[in-house]
C-alpha cells in the first residue's frame, strides 16, 4: 500500500527557478528518502534524511523533515532541464523494504 | 564502479508460463530488494533478503511468486502460471546494510505477460 503522498502530482516551470514538492505519510518512520526517476530508468537516491533530523542539504537540493505533521518536502533550487524526471520519496521503518509514494512528474522548459 | 544489473531488461512471455528475473547487487551489499513499478498501483515493495534469508514475504502479491538469494550475491525472482495483471517493471536493489542506508537501483525488468 502507498504510505507517501506526493503533492503536486505535476509540475512545470521555468529553467532557473525553484521547484518545491511535497510528501505526507502515515506511519512511523525511521527515515525518509527521496528519489529522482528518468523515463525507463531506475531509481536514483538523492538524499536521507533521519527522523531525529529536520534539515538536510545536498547541493541544489534542500529536504526538510516534519515528524510531528509527517510530512516532508524538497526544494531544487536554480533547475536545470536534465532536472526533468519523477521524483519520490519513500520512508522506511526498518521493518521491510522502502514505501514509496505516487511520485511528482517534474518538467522544466527551457 | 559496477551497479546493480537486471536480467534481462525485456521479457516478453504468454499468460500460464513461469518467468525468472534475475538480479545481480552491488559486491559486498549484503541487503537485497525487490520491487514492482506499474501504472495502476505505483511503486510497491515485494520482499527483502539480509544476506540469503528473507525476513518478510508478505509483500509477495500472491504464492506465485517466490524469491531466492544465494551466496549472498545474486537473487532471482521467480513468478509461475504468469497472469495478465503481473505485467510491470521488477525493480531490484541493493543496500550495504539494512539500517540508514540508500538503496541503489537496478533499470528494472519490463515483463509483459500477453
Amino acid at each position: 500500500s502507498q504510505q507517501g503522498e506526493e503533492d503536486p502530482q505535476a509540475l512545470s516551470i521555468q529553467e532557473g527557478e525553484n521547484a518545491t514538492m511535497n510528501c505526507s505519510y502515515k506511519t512511523s518512520i525511521n527515515n525518509l528518502q527521496w528519489y529522482r526517476q528518468n523515463s525507463g530508468r531506475g531509481l536514483v537516491h538523492l538524499i536521507l534524511i533521519r527522523s531525529n533530523e529536520r534539515e538536510k542539504h545536498s547541493g541544489r537540493l534542500r529536504v526538510t523533515l516534519d515528524t510531528s505533521k509527517k510530512s516532508s518536502s524538497l526544494l531544487i533550487t536554480a533547475s536545470r532541464a536534465a532536472d526533468t524526471a519523477s521524483y519520490f520519496c519513500a520512508t522506511d521503518a526498518l521493518w521491510a523494504g522502502l514505501t514509496f509514494g505516487k511520485g511528482t512528474h517534474l518538467i522544466i522548459q527551457p | 564502479g559496477a551497479g546493480v544489473s537486471q536480467s534481462p531488461s525485456n521479457k516478453v512471455t504468454e499468460k500460464g508460463k513461469d518467468v525468472e528475473l534475475r538480479c545481480d547487487p552491488i559486491s559486498g551489499h549484503t541487503a537485497l530488494y525487490w520491487y514492482r513499478q506499474s501504472l495502476g498501483q505505483g511503486l510497491e515493495f515485494l520482499i527483502y533478503f539480509q544476506g540469503n534469508s528473507a525476513p518478510d514475504k508478505s509483500g509477495l502479491p500472491s504464492d506465485r511468486f517466490s524469491a531466492e538469494r544465494t551466496g549472498g550475491s545474486v537473487s532471482t525472482l521467480t513468478i509461475q502460471r504468469t497472469q495478465q495483471e503481473d505485467s510491470a517493471v521488477y525493480l531490484c536493489a541493493s543496500s550495504s546494510s539494512r539500517s540508514n542506508q540508500p538503496q541503489h537501483f537496478g533499470d528494472g525488468t519490463r515483463l509483459s505477460i500477453l
